[in-house]
């Protein structure tokens, strides 16, 4: 069975960087099926997809967080990680990562998702 | 950018009720559209994939349709675990996606 998990700092400083890593245990990440992404929901709100990757490294972002998002992959860990700069009380989300089909692009597969508090 | 709203933004029903949720698109997706189940505290679950096709493992009672702008979710006969908040997702603009704002489902 695939599960995903999420890892990293559930608190972050206004102005840094919020660092994510996504686990990917029973399938490998090297699969010509699968995007995987980083998707956020602010306390209370709706769903909002970050960005994915391919395994070959290819990169597509929401364009409305594209000058502060960065996703990279790791095969040899099975992992990938997302970067968000300059961060505001606006990006505290809990923050899922996810298998998502390159047929349908439908989002199959889910992380149990990681709050991140943006806070001095 | 394609724009996806949701109607009714929530709703009350009682236990085998019928439900309908539509799920507009701001212009043509065809069948590019899936939906997804999300319980407080829990990640979604997907439910319907490409308009109308039910994902493995999800209740017959579960059904989508539509195509273009125009979607609808329909539950045929409610029950007490689908008390939820139900969100639709266009993958016309593939891979870039966009969620609808949700609607969620409460007890009349």
């Amino acid at each position: 069975q695939l599960q995903l998990q999420e890892s990293g700092p559930g608190l972050v400083k206004p102005s840094e960087t919020l660092s994510l890593t996504c686990t990917v245990s029973g399938g490998s990440i090297s699969s010509s099926s699968y995007y995987w992404g980083w998707i956020r929901q602010p306390p209370g709100k709706g769903l909002e997809w970050i960005g994915s990757i391919y395994y070959s490294g290819s990169t597509y972002y929401n364009p409305s967080l594209k000058s502060r998002v960065t996703i990279s992959v790791d095969t040899s860990k099975n992992q990938f990680s997302l970067k968000l700069s300059s961060v505001t009380a606006a990006d505290t989300a809990v923050y899922y990562c996810a298998r998502i089909m390159t047929t349908e692009t439908d989002v199959d597969y889910w992380g149990q998702g990681t709050l991140v508090t943006v806070s001095s | 950018d394609i724009q996806m709203t949701q109607s009714p933004s929530s709703l009350s029903a009682s236990v085998g009720d019928r439900v309908t949720i539509t799920c507009r698109a701001s212009q043509s997706i065809s069948s590019y559209l899936n939906w997804y189940q999300q319980k407080p505290g829990k990640a979604p679950k997907l439910l319907i994939y490409a308009a109308s096709s039910l994902q493995s493992g999800v209740p017959s009672r579960f059904s989508g349709s539509g195509s273009g702008t125009d979607f609808t979710l329909t539950i045929s006969s409610l029950q007490p675990e689908d008390f939820a908040t139900y969100y639709c997702q266009q993958s016309y603009s593939t891979p870039i996606f966009t969620f609808g704002p949700g609607t969620k489902v409460d007890i009349k």
